[in-house]
């Protein structure tokens, strides 16, 4: 069973093209949530915890947001070195292991 | 650079075969994650081990094992390769056992023909 599901798959943006990106889990008793970034032919780079809704990150032009059901990573004014796969996580009722999503693939243009 | 260090990078073997991958952590880090991806599964959750003791095993196969030793260095270990365990395999590493901002090492690219 999807503990996490990510959309879209895809997502193409124009630099300075503000758009969010969603995870939805479908755990109960959320330990944490997590976002990181992948780039091509790199390991995942931590950028956000979340721990309980209501909860907001932020940094740079990036902001991390988490309600009972679902995270939102919104992209401000996104520049092309902001392009990268974007993966949420979730910590699993029975342990701390990461469950991850399959990723959001963003394409920033100039 | 996260400070965790994988090698090989790349390998590429035959079916049937036995491979060792090896990651370093980070200095100070104590606890140490595998996670495979491929393009169709994600990233999956293997095993992880905190200072030499296995802490949490995930969706790893039997014909898969791994250790880690008393430096702290970690090794995973691919027997009877199926063309399925190409991937690229990941090492991750965390200071304590019970936190979910991990440091990923730049993988190991397994190609099986």
């Amino acid at each position: 069973e999807d503990q996490v599901t990510q959309s879209p798959e895809a997502l193409r943006l124009q630099e300075g093209e503000s758009s969010s990106l969603n995870c939805s889990y479908t755990v109960s008793g959320l330990r944490g949530l997590f976002w990181y970034r992948q780039d091509p032919g790199k390991g995942p780079e931590f950028l956000f915890t979340l721990y309980s809704a209501g909860e907001e990150k932020e940094k740079e032009r990036l902001k991390a947001t988490l309600t009972k059901k679902e995270s939102f990573l919104h992209i401000t004014a996104p520049k092309p070195e902001d392009s990268a796969t974007y993966l949420c996580a979730v910590q699993v009722p029975s342990g701390y292991a990461l469950n991850f999503g399959k990723g959001t693939s963003l394409l920033v243009t100039p | 650079d996260s400070g965790v260090t994988q090698t090989p990078k790349h390998l590429i073997t035959a079916t049937g075969q036995r491979v060792t991958l090896r990651c370093s952590p980070r200095s100070g880090d104590l606890s140490v994650y595998w996670y495979q991806q491929s393009l169709d599964q994600g990233l999956q959750f293997l095993i992880q081990y905190y200072n030499g003791e296995e802490r949490a095993k995930g969706n790893i196969l039997e014909r898969f094992s791994a250790q880690q030793f008393p430096d702290l260095h970690s090794e995973l270990n691919l027997s009877s390769l199926e063309l399925g365990d190409s991937a690229l395999y990941f090492c991750a590493s965390s200071v304590v056992w019970d936190t979910g901002e991990l440091f990923f090492g730049e993988g190991s690219r397994l190609t099986v023909l």
